[in-house]
This record gives C-alpha cells, sequence and structure tokens, in this order.
C-alpha cells in the first residue's frame, strides 16, 4: 500500500531553536495535513494544505506543499516546551478519501 | 462545539477475549472512521463510514474485527476473539464530507491484550 516517509524519526532541541521535518510518498496527494499528538491523547490537527505549493502558516508553525504533491515540510520557529510532542503528516490520495499517516517526528525540548 | 467521544479509556483483556469500543462523532459530521495505532507507529485505517454505509473496510481483518454505525451516527468496533498484537490504540474520527480534508480524532481507547 501507499506509505509516507516522515523524517526525522526523532529531535532533540533546545528551547528557542527553529525546527524542521519533512515526509515525502512515492505517490502523488492532494491534501497534505499535519497534526500533533500528546501522550494519552488523539492526533490534533495543526495545518492543512490543498494545493501544490502552498504556505501556510498557524503562528509559529509553517508548512508547505510541495511542488511535486509528493513531499510536504513543517517547520517550527522559536521552539518552546509545550511543542514536545509527536508530530505526525498525513496524506489523502487521489484514488481514496481517508488519510495515509507517516509513522511520526518525536520532537523533545529542553529549557 | 463537544468533540469526538470514545469510551473506554483503556481496556484490559486476555487473549481470546471479545471486546467492544463506542465512537461518538462531531455533530453533524456524515464521515465516521476508525484507525488502530501500533506504539510507535503512526494511525492506520481500519474502516470509514459515510453515513451508515462502508466507505473503506480494505484494511480491516475481517475475521475476527467487525464495526457497525446502524443509524449514521454513533459507531462501535468489536474484536472477537482478540489476540495479543491486537494491543494498540483505537481511535475514532470524524469529518464533515466524506474528502477526509480535517479529521478530528478522538482521545482513543488504549488496549492491551495479555
Amino acid at each position: 500500500g501507499q506509505q509516507l516517509n516522515q523524517s526525522p524519526q526523532s529531535m532533540f532541541i533546545q528551547e528557542g531553536e527553529d525546527v524542521s521535518m519533512n515526509c515525502t510518498s512515492s505517490s502523488i496527494f492532494n491534501t497534505w495535513l499535519w497534526y500533533k499528538q500528546d501522550p494519552g491523547e488523539g492526533p490534533v490537527l495543526l495545518i492543512a494544505l490543498y494545493k501544490a505549493g502552498e504556505l501556510t502558516s498557524n503562528g509559529r508553525l509553517t508548512a508547505q506543499f510541495g511542488i511535486t504533491r509528493k513531499d510536504s515540510f513543517l517547520n517550527i520557529s522559536a521552539s518552546i516546551p509545550s511543542d514536545v510532542g509527536i508530530y505526525f503528516c498525513a496524506g489523502r490520495p487521489f484514488t481514496g478519501t481517508a488519510l495515509i499517516f507517516g509513522k511520526g517526528t518525536t520532537l523533545s525540548v529542553s529549557s | 462545539e463537544a468533540g469526538v467521544a470514545q469510551s473506554p479509556r483503556y481496556k484490559i483483556i486476555e487473549k481470546r477475549q471479545s471486546v467492544a469500543f463506542w465512537c461518538n462523532p462531531i455533530s453533524g459530521h456524515a464521515t465516521l472512521y476508525w484507525y488502530q495505532q501500533i506504539l510507535g507507529q503512526g494511525p492506520k485505517l481500519l474502516i470509514q463510514f459515510q453515513n451508515n454505509g462502508v466507505v473503506d473496510d480494505s484494511q480491516l481483518p475481517k475475521d475476527r474485527f467487525s464495526a457497525e454505525r446502524l443509524k449514521g451516527v454513533d459507531s462501535t468496533l468489536k474484536i472477537q476473539p482478540a489476540k495479543l498484537e491486537d494491543s494498540a490504540v483505537y481511535l475514532c474520527a470524524s469529518s464533515f464530507g466524506q474528502g477526509g480534508e480535517k479529521l478530528f480524532f478522538g482521545s482513543g481507547t488504549q488496549l492491551s491484550v495479555l
């Protein structure tokens, strides 16, 4: 089946640093979304992207839908301790309606 | 606005026993999804409903898993009999339309099979 390759698998950063993570696929997608999951909770939607090349911000978060439709990245600027969690990319392929998720990037922030 | 409600939050059973999970989606959301999330992995779709009809159940292990959404609102996911490898978090999500652009998740049910 279709898979999303998300990297890095984990990151350890200092408070105030910027963070970048990305997601790639061998197939094209018509929607990319980024979710954050805290321990014991379900994923929470951060940003949704609908057009190739689209760049969207949500506070300190910025995400882009790759031109090839096969990738997306998420940047977090000036990280703070509450940014700790697991970040998932998710894509909706043209051939289906449900989202396919990456394996996640675990972010740790030290103050 | 109330979010997606799931119960129970935790369940511990022995292998070969049966278990059921319940989900109530956000009011007005026609599409409901059940995802399985194994530790260290991203959520994996088990089944998708549009109102009370099944849209996609291609990854549902139908020999032991079943799901229903009889009145097009809340849903139940059942496992019978459970295996050790079924230990996971079962997440319910809903979206307004069938496009799946924005899924809203519940807190999940953490299942441990001993």
